[in-house]
């Protein structure tokens, strides 16, 4: 069956442009989850949908990234005012929370920033 | 959430069983243990996961002893396509608030000809 896509899967924009990447979940999966992976390093937790709402955005760095999933399907993340710390591949991942904790994850968004 | 000490990488050839160790001291008593696997330019995909003693699908083995301070991923006679990065996590199998995955460093296996 058709997995986790993300769109782009490469973006290159210059520094300080707002760019949106898009996530597009397996169909029925309640919980989205967003990472961020520098090279070399593994995953970070950005941010976790259950349904529309965050349920912890605890991972945000800072207020100049936001998510949104205003169907409980899919979710786009915002990033404002783009730096060159913030390129990195950008994860999704979705899971059928109620039954288990696998976490499906998609191929990521390369975001460079110049 | 309990820290993973795993071996940066490791080198093997075709054929051979591959054992990837990771260290969790201080890992809690409703804590699974996790192993996810990521080819380059790919997402993470989940491997494996048990609570104690040994588990098995097709893909690897998981042992773990009873005090549950470790854990061992085999992967049985390794072909080219294994070489990838192996990330160990620990964590509450299931979390109605959430279930955010803390990632390590991951060991990075390469699988020689």
């Amino acid at each position: 069956g058709a997995g986790v896509s993300q769109t782009p899967s490469n973006k290159v924009t210059e520094k300080g442009k707002y760019v949106e990447l898009r996530c597009d979940p397996i169909s029925g999966h309640t919980a989205l989850y967003w990472y961020r992976q520098s090279l070399g390093q593994g995953p970070e937790f950005l941010i976790y949908f259950q349904g529309t709402g965050a349920a912890d955005d605890s991972g945000l760095p800072n207020d100049r990234f936001f998510a949104v999933r205003p169907e409980g399907s899919v979710s786009t993340l915002k990033i404002q005012r783009t730096e060159r710390g913030d390129s990195a591949v950008y994860l999704c991942a979705s899971s059928q929370l109620a039954d288990t904790d696998t976490q499906y994850f998609g191929p990521g968004t390369r975001l460079t920033v110049l | 959430l309990a820290k993973t000490t795993q071996p940066i990488s490791m080198d093997s050839y075709e054929g051979q069983e591959v054992n990837i160790t990771c260290s969790h001291n201080n890992i809690a008593t409703n804590d699974y243990i996790t192993w996810y696997q990521q080819f380059p330019s790919q997402g993470p995909r989940f491997i494996i996961q048990g609570y104690k003693t040994k588990v098995t699908n097709e893909v690897a083995s998981l042992f773990i002893p009873a005090d549950r301070k470790s854990s061992t991923l085999s992967l049985p006679r390794v072909s080219l396509s294994d070489t990838a990065v192996y990330y160990c996590l620990v964590g509450v199998r299931y979390q109605d608030a959430g279930n955010m995955l803390t990632f390590g460093g991951g060991t990075r296996l390469m699988v020689k000809p």
